[in-house]
């Protein structure tokens, strides 16, 4: 079974200073994967996402990550928050099921809290 | 971009209570919707997958009859919470896939708390 570990449950970081969330995944095929923003009482917007090729991958809002399949790892970063920035953002591996709908699985997210 | 609207935002019932979530796609056919709940501080977890015209798949743990799915269009899937208890208070969010190979795209969200 599939299964996406964020280990920081809890990053501040100052305005202008860049950003990286950890994301580990495992997975017994080639991963689909993707980060999810989700604002306070909302639901959930896609950032970015990576299905195949050039495993640096560009989102939205000045987003990137970089799939590393010798490390199970699919980093986001950012190299200058800004305070909108601040929210709970959730790394997400798809596993195919019955009927060949893919499912997600979800890390347990990281708060990010930008300091002014 | 892909649009999906849950209704209502917010609800807050006695126990006891049925309540209904609804989830739309309003701008594409949604071969497959998705549920999942979020408890406070916590990831989100799928509580169901719903395909357009046959019943929906629960999770194992996942009360079938607590928590009835149905998706009679290719554009709403609803959620029926039935005879709702606090235990049942939580954040649900839908999801709907335009096809099994695209990413979803997820509703707002319902926030339920049952008193």
């Amino acid at each position: 079974a599939q299964s996406v570990t964020q280990p920081d449950i809890h990053i501040t970081v100052s305005e202008g200073a860049s950003l990286e969330l950890r994301c580990n995944y495992s997975y017994g095929a080639t991963p689909y994967l993707f980060w999810y923003v989700q604002s306070p009482g909302q639901g959930l917007q896609l950032l970015l996402k990576y299905f195949s090729g050039d495993t640096l991958v560009q989102g939205i809002k000045g987003f990137e990550a970089e799939f590393k399949r010798s490390q199970s790892s699919f980093n986001l970063r950012k190299p200058s928050v800004h305070w909108s920035d601040a929210a709970e953002y959730f790394c997400a591996v798809a596993a195919i099921s019955s009927g060949s709908a893919r499912q997600l699985t979800f890390g347990s997210g990281t708060q990010l809290t930008v300091l002014p | 971009g892909a649009v999906v609207s849950q209704h209502p935002s917010r609800v807050i019932c006695k126990s006891g209570t049925s309540v209904k979530i609804e989830c739309r796609s309003l701008d594409f056919q949604a071969t497959t919707m998705f549920w999942y709940r979020q408890f406070p501080k916590q990831s989100l977890m799928l509580m169901a997958t719903s395909n357009e015209g046959s019943k929906a798949t629960y999770e194992q743990g996942v009360e079938k009859d607590k928590f009835l799915i149905n998706h009679a269009s290719l554009t709403l899937s609803t959620l029926t919470v039935t005879s709702a208890h606090p235990e049942d208070s939580s954040f649900y969010i839908c999801s709907a896939k335009r096809t099994p190979s695209q990413p979803q795209h997820f509703g707002d969200g319902t926030r339920l708390s049952i008193l």
